[in-house]
């Protein structure tokens, strides 16, 4: 099936500084999306990406589908300590019935 | 509040023990989802429902089973409950049967196999 890695799978920044993240596929995907998981609760949906080269803003985050299709970036900026938590990438399958997520990101932020 | 409701939000069980976990959709959202978190896993898709009927089928073992009901809402039964069963167990939903993505998610039931 579709798998989706995701790098790195944790990052330790100090607030203020900018994140970048990745995720790569051995498959193409025709669309990208981005969700995030604060501690406790469930994935929520932060930018999605339906066209490659499309690079969509939403406030601090900013996320790119790449050109091949078998990739996608998500950079925040000027980090802050909400910032914390797991970031995962994610695509459905061709048939459009099933998302796969990818590994998560796992975010710290020291204030 | 993405408007997804789970219960328990909190189980703690035996192994060889059966649970039903509970999940009621958005109002208006026709599809149902079902995922598992474990620490090394990630987020593994289990299952899909659309309004009633089973749309997709991810990873899930024999031993687990699921249904939704005419008012929509879903149940996750786990049956022969191992350990490695513990994990987060996240229902999603959406307004159609094809996922473009924007699914919502609540807050998970976190299931303790001891």
């Amino acid at each position: 099936g579709q798998q989706l890695n995701q790098s790195p799978q944790s990052m330790f920044i100090q607030e203020g500084e900018d994140v970048s993240m990745n995720c790569t596929s051995s498959s193409i995907f025709n669309t990208w999306l981005w969700y995030k998981q604060d501690p406790g609760e469930g994935p929520v949906l932060l930018i999605a990406l339906y066209k490659a080269g499309e690079l969509t803003s939403n406030g601090r985050l900013t996320a790119q589908f790449g050109i091949t299709r078998k990739d996608s970036f998500l950079n925040i900026s000027a980090s802050i300590p909400s910032d914390v938590g797991i970031y995962f990438c994610a695509g459905p399958n061709n048939a459009g019935n099933m998302l796969t997520f990818g590994g998560g990101t796992r975010l710290m932020v020291k204030p | 509040d993405s408007g997804v409701t789970q219960t328990p939000k909190h189980l703690i069980t035996a192994t060889g023990q059966r649970v039903t976990l509970r999940c009621s959709p958005r109002s208006g959202d026709l599809s149902v989802y079902w995922y598992q978190q474990s620490l090394d896993q990630g987020l593994q898709f289990l299952i899909q429902y659309y309004n009633g009927e089973e749309r997709a089928k991810g990873n899930i073992l024999e031993r687990f089973s699921a249904q939704q009901f005419p008012d929509l809402h879903s149940e996750l039964n786990l049956s022969s409950l191992e350990l490695g069963d513990s994990a987060l167990y996240f229902c999603a939903s959406s307004v159609g049967h094809s996922n473009t993505g924007e699914l919502f998610f609540g807050e998970g039931s976190r299931l303790t196999v001891l």
